[in-house]
């Protein structure tokens, strides 16, 4: 089973950048054809997704969010990276990446609470 | 942007029944659908992508079925595992959104 594993501070302050890491175990995440993927679930709600890096680097975001997100790979620690700028409490919310080899989700992390409070 | 509707919302169901989630898209994604499983403090986990191919380790209890714009997940006779919440998502087209989710709770 693949354990990919979220990480960052789990408190924000508003109007700062929300992020987080995810870590992939295994091999290089810019040499197999993988979509990075996160993925948000507000408390007691559904699932919203956030965007997608490739493996070549190309990324695509949700529109609702396009003009705060940036996702990008760090091909030297092997990770994947959200940056949300400009946060307010409306992005309080469980976090998850996922890694699968078409848009769909295959595998995902435990996920990882943030909450954004001052 | 492409909605997905899901129903019923909740569902009430005992163990051995057969279920069925139905899932709705605004416009034809052809089989471009994946259903999850989730549990409560848990990650979602890929039951069912394009459509009715069942991901590995899952069940054959598990059943997905429709194209264009109107599908279904059926489970066969429901274990008492399978009480947890269900949601779709098209992957047709970006954003790759979910359904609203259907929770199967225990009768």
């Amino acid at each position: 089973q693949v354990q990919l594993q979220e990480s960052g501070p789990g408190l924000v302050k508003p109007s700062q950048t929300l992020s987080l890491t995810c870590t992939v175990p295994g091999g290089s995440i810019s040499s197999v054809p993988y979509y990075w993927t996160w993925i948000r679930q507000h408390p007691g709600k559904g699932l919203e997704w956030i965007g997608h890096i490739y493996y070549s680097g190309s990324a695509y975001y949700n529109p609702s969010l396009k003009s705060r997100v940036t996702i990008s790979l760090d091909t030297s620690k092997n990770q994947f990276s959200l940056n949300l700028g400009s946060v307010t409490a409306a992005d309080t919310a469980m976090y998850y990446c996922a890694r699968s080899p078409a848009e769909y989700l295959q595998h995902w992390g435990q996920g990882t609470l943030v909450t954004v409070s001052s | 942007d492409i909605q997905m509707t899901q129903s019923p919302s909740t569902l009430s169901a005992s163990v051995g029944d057969r279920v069925t989630i139905t899932c709705r898209a605004s416009q034809s994604i052809s089989t471009w659908l994946a259903w999850y499983q989730q549990k409560p403090g848990k990650a979602p986990n890929l039951l069912i992508y394009k459509a009715s191919s069942l991901e590995s380790g899952v069940p054959s209890r598990f059943a997905g079925s429709g194209s264009g714009t109107e599908f279904t997940l059926t489970i066969s006779s429901l274990q008492p595992d399978d009480f947890a919440t269900y949601y779709c998502q098209q992957y047709n087209n970006s954003p790759y959104n979910f359904g609203q989710g259907t929770k199967l709770e225990i009768k």
